[in-house]
């Protein structure tokens, strides 16, 4: 049983860069959630989708992020021009139909911005 | 905007021990969760709670739902080393969200062996 799975683990980028995240979650999983994990704090949602739609969006995923999940699968987070207060550890999370309120996590990715 | 306070922020305790702690909100949550978090990794899913009043038990973990729908509560029994760790409760609302989980700050958890 392949839990929800992130790439990269760990991103080091400087200020101004474009970064690109992806999520895998568990097979057959058909919601998928972003969240945004800050030292001392609890995840804070991004966003999420059932299947290739994206159904909520966060007043914290401003215009520089953008999410897709274009097959209803894997997903995306890009952050363009990145700043260092985007600093974070980037988790993606997964569920299934009925029991969605029951939200699977992935091992996230750390991202530091210099 | 909706908030959790959990409590205690932090705890020492002895192996063997039993730990408590809560989380309470301003709103009504319809479902209540318990995560785990180890350093440098993602939350794991510990228990879920769906019915005021309801009791669940994972293991030496249980929880409960309360009757107010505003807070939750964690038990852990007989504390071993591997308990360390940040635990997290979290809520989702009535107020038509699908998927946003509301999280407390965490509960920082450390045994002394």
């Amino acid at each position: 049983d392949t839990g929800v799975s992130q790439d990269p683990r760990h991103k080091i980028t400087k200020r101004g860069q474009n970064v690109t995240f992806r999520c895998d979650p568990i097979s057959e999983h058909n919601r998928l959630y972003w969240y945004r994990q800050t030292l001392g704090q609890g995840p804070e949602f991004l966003t999420y989708f059932q299947n290739e739609a994206q159904l909520e969006k966060s007043r914290l995923l401003s215009d520089r992020f953008s999410a897709e999940r274009p097959k209803g699968s894997f997903s995306t987070l890009e952050i363009q021009r990145t700043e260092q207060g985007d600093s974070a550890m980037y988790l993606c999370a997964s569920s299934l139909g009925g029991r969605a309120r029951e939200q699977y996590f992935g091992p996230g990715t750390r991202l530091t911005v210099t | 905007g909706q908030q959790l306070n959990q409590s205690p922020q932090s705890m020492f305790i002895q192996e063997g021990e039993d730990v408590s702690m809560n989380c309470t909100s301003s709103s009504i949550f319809n479902t209540w969760l318990w995560y785990k978090q180890d350093p440098g990794e993602g939350p794991v899913l510990l228990i879920a709670l769906y019915k005021a009043g309801e009791l669940t038990s994972n293991g030496r973990l249980t929880a409960q739902f309360g009757i107010t729908r505003k807070d939750s509560f964690l038990n852990i029994s007989a504390s071993i080393p591997s308990d360390v760790g940040i635990y997290f409760c979290a809520g989702l609302g009535s107020g038509g969200s699908q998927g946003n989980l509301i999280f407390g700050k965490g509960t920082k958890l450390s045994v002394k062996p």
